[in-house]
């Protein structure tokens, strides 16, 4: 099976912009989690989406969004780009069917960059 | 909040050398996974563990859960450069077992000198 794809895999943007991010799954997957890394705080879950739902978020501003299709490929978007939001933006997919019982594998992320 | 604290931060080892990088938590694990990343790269999956005392090996890393379950260790047998890399750890948060949320230790650098 092909793995987790994400594109772009590098992206600059400049403060006050909008970005969109896609993450397509391992096929049968309906679970997709988003992570945010960087240097000063890590690894970071942004939020996870199951069949189309929003089944869990982390504690970032209302400027990260997300949503699911049908096909369970995911997009996140982040509106009103800050410095800080630069880092590495990693999709994981999943089953989704057991959590806690499943592994989640990665995606090779996308590096965004905002000057 | 649970958090997750790995150690060491950072190791180099010569080539052949065996070497141990542990993740403890400050609360209950229902579940363990063990990630490596390149630099700048996407998490690569090794291993996951849910038991207490259960041990997995794959070629030269086996990880253990200890019985506890809020330490996990993970060790490198005859290290090799391709060993070289960022070893995370990662729990599940214990949100009510409901979703699919990870917490991960800040990470543990390992450089193998040949």
């Amino acid at each position: 099976k092909a793995g987790v794809t994400q594109t772009p895999r590098y992206l600059i943007k400049t403060r006050g912009q909008q970005v969109t991010l896609s993450c397509s799954p391992i096929s049968g997957h309906r679970s997709v989690s988003w992570y945010q890394q960087t240097p000063g705080q890590g690894l970071q879950f942004l939020f996870e989406y199951f069949s189309e739902t929003q089944r869990n978020k982390g504690n970032f501003p209302g400027r990260f969004s997300g949503r699911q299709f049908s096909n369970s490929r995911s997009e996140m978007n982040v509106s009103t780009l800050e410095l800080g939001d630069s880092a590495l933006y990693l999709c994981a997919s999943s089953p989704g069917l057991i959590p806690y019982q499943e592994t989640q594998y990665f995606g090779p992320g996308t590096r965004l960059l905002v000057l | 909040s649970q958090e997750l604290e790995q150690s060491p931060q950072s190791l180099i080892v010569q080539e052949g050398k065996n070497l141990t990088i542990n993740c403890t938590s400050s609360k209950t694990l229902y579940g363990l996974y063990w990630y490596k990343q390149k630099y700048g790269e996407g998490l690569i999956f090794l291993m996951m563990l849910q038991k207490g005392g259960e041990e997995k090996s794959h070629e030269k890393i086996t990880a253990k859960l200890d019985e506890k379950k809020q330490q996990s260790s993970l060790h490198i047998t005859a290290s090799q450069p391709s060993h070289a890399g960022i070893y995370l750890c990662g729990a599940d948060d214990g949100y009510g077992g409901a979703t699919n949320k990870l917490i991960f230790g800040t990470g543990t650098l390992l450089a193998v000198q040949p």
